[in-house]
C-alpha cells in the first residue's frame, strides 16, 4: 500500500522567515513522482513541485525547494523568504509509476504573520 | 485556466436524494479523477477513468458511482445522499503522471 504521512498538522512563522514543511511516504515501488500542492483559503489546487524519485537532484521552483532523501523516504518542502501569499493547506504526495492514484498526505496548514 | 470546471460550486441536499456533480475538461486527456476532501484526511480518490465508459474504483467509491460517456465529462453520483457525504469534492485530470494533477475549482457539497 502507498501511504503519505505530514506530521505537522499546523505551523505558523513570520514573514521573510525559512519554513519547511515535513513529508514522509512509504512505497515498496522504485519508480514514482512526489508532489507539493498548495490550497489557498480560495480552495484551488496549485502545483508547487515534483520530483521524480529517478533523479537525485532536489528540485527547485524559485523561493521552493524540496529536500528529497530516498533511503529515508523523505520528501521535505521548504519555502524561503516567505511570504504573506504562501498562507494556505499545503499536501504532500505521491503516484507510483504505472498506477493511477495519487495519494495526499492529511496535509499542513501554513500561516505566515505579518 | 487549465481547462477543468466543476458544476455546481455548492450545493445543499436532503440525506436520501441522488445528486450529481459535473467535472468538464477542454484538454481532450485521458484519465479523470474524482477525489474528496475531509479534514484531517487530505483528499481521497473516489472513482476514476481512463477512457470513454471505463472507470475504476478508488479508496472510498462506496455510496459513489460514476459515468464518462464522452472524453470531456466525468460524472459524479451519490444515489442517495447521506450526511457522510458532506464534504468539498474535487475533479482532477492529467497529461501525464510527471506533470501531476491538475484541479478544479471543487464542489462544496452539504448534505442536511
Amino acid at each position: 500500500a502507498q501511504t503519505v504521512t505530514q506530521s505537522q498538522p499546523e505551523m505558523s512563522v513570520q514573514e521573510a522567515e525559512t519554513v519547511t514543511l515535513s513529508c514522509t511516504y512509504d512505497t515498496s515501488e522504485n519508480n514514482y513522482y512526489l508532489f507539493w500542492y498548495k490550497q489557498p483559503p480560495s480552495r484551488q489546487m496549485i502545483l508547487v513541485i515534483r520530483q521524480e524519485a529517478y533523479k537525485q537532484q532536489n528540485a527547485t521552483e524559485n523561493r521552493f525547494s524540496v529536500n528529497f532523501q530516498k533511503a529515508a523516504k523523505s520528501f521535505s518542502l521548504k519555502i524561503s523568504d516567505s511570504q504573506l501569499g504562501d498562507t494556505a493547506m499545503y499536501f504532500c504526495a505521491s503516484l507510483i509509476q504505472g498506477a493511477q492514484k495519487l495519494v495526499f498526505g492529511q496535509g499542513t496548514r501554513l500561516t505566515i504573520n505579518p | 485556466d487549465a481547462g477543468i470546471t466543476q458544476s455546481p460550486r455548492h450545493k445543499v441536499t436532503e440525506t436520501g436524494t441522488p445528486v450529481t456533480l459535473r467535472c468538464h475538461q477542454t484538454e481532450n486527456h485521458r484519465y479523470m479523477y474524482w477525489y474528496r476532501q475531509d479534514p484531517g484526511h487530505g483528499l481521497r480518490l473516489i472513482h476514476y477513468s481512463y477512457g470513454v465508459k471505463d472507470t475504476d474504483k478508488g479508496e472510498v467509491s462506496d455510496g459513489y458511482s460514476v459515468s464518462r460517456s464522452k472524453t470531456e465529462d466525468f460524472l459524479l453520483t451519490l444515489e442517495s445522499a447521506t450526511s457522510s457525504q458532506t464534504s468539498v469534492y474535487f475533479c482532477a485530470i492529467t497529461p501525464g503522471q510527471f506533470y501531476g494533477y491538475t484541479f478544479g475549482s471543487g464542489t462544496r457539497l452539504t448534505v442536511v
